[in-house]
């Protein structure tokens, strides 16, 4: 079954400091993992997408990491701002089917003054 | 340019009463994907569009829930007979292509009283 977890489901973090947020997939067979960040009341956003034969990508203070033979990601953000505070979701895509996107049920992060 | 726009951002319906609810993708975007995000969850595939053409609806929990997309762009997700249990917020999403980098809209929050 495919299926994409995420880890841990809630952070608090302070401003500044640095963070690292899982996540763990059996989705098969594999085409591609992307990070989304999702604002309060808004809709995701794309930050980072890797396919199979890259173990790492970064946008800004976000570097995510990949894993394929672990079937692993992990997303590190740096340098941590209150704007940062976030549903962080990870989506794995399948290279079969018109529904072929596998989402996680997110990490909210909060970061605090 | 624009993004993916949804209308209403926020619907409050009797149970009941039949609820539509509208999503204008990226101009020139083939791909169209309408999901359900309950609170604090990833969001859960509906249904997906190929310009006009409803590819796979296998997301759609019941008979109550229908969408089209009649000219291959503007989607109408129409929701008859709404319980409390569709309280969640639609999310649509759009892709030049379907394994395409999805962009998602704001969502509009549906309340079932």
């Amino acid at each position: 079954k495919n299926q994409v977890e995420q880890s841990p489901q809630s952070l608090i973090i302070l401003e500044g400091k640095n963070c690292t947020l899982q996540c763990n997939y059996t989705v098969s067979p594999f085409s591609n993992l992307r990070w989304y960040k999702q604002d309060t009341g808004r809709g995701p956003v794309s930050l980072t997408i890797m396919t199979f034969s890259e173990n790492t990508k970064s946008n800004g203070r976000y570097t995510a990491t990949l894993d394929a033979d672990t079937k692993q990601s992990s997303l590190h953000i740096t340098a941590s701002q209150l704007s940062d505070s976030a549903s962080y979701i990870c989506v794995v895509s399948a290279l079969t089917g018109a529904n072929n996107l596998f989402f996680g049920t997110g990490t909210r992060l909060t970061v605090i003054p | 340019g624009a993004g993916v726009s949804q209308s209403p951002r926020y619907k409050v319906a009797k149970r009941g009463q039949d609820v539509a609810l509208r999503c204008d993708p990226i101009s020139g975007h083939v791909s169209l994907f309408w999901y359900q995000q309950a609170l604090g969850q990833g969001p859960e595939f509906l249904t997906y569009f190929q310009n006009e053409a409803q590819l796979d609806k296998s997301g759609l929990p019941s008979d109550r829930f229908f969408a089209e997309r009649p000219e291959g762009s503007v989607s109408t997700l129409k929701i008859q007979r709404t319980q409390q249990e569709d309280s969640a917020v639609y999310l649509c999403a759009s892709s030049f292509s379907s394994p395409d980098t999805q962009y998602f809209g704001p969502g509009t929050r549906l309340t079932v009283l």
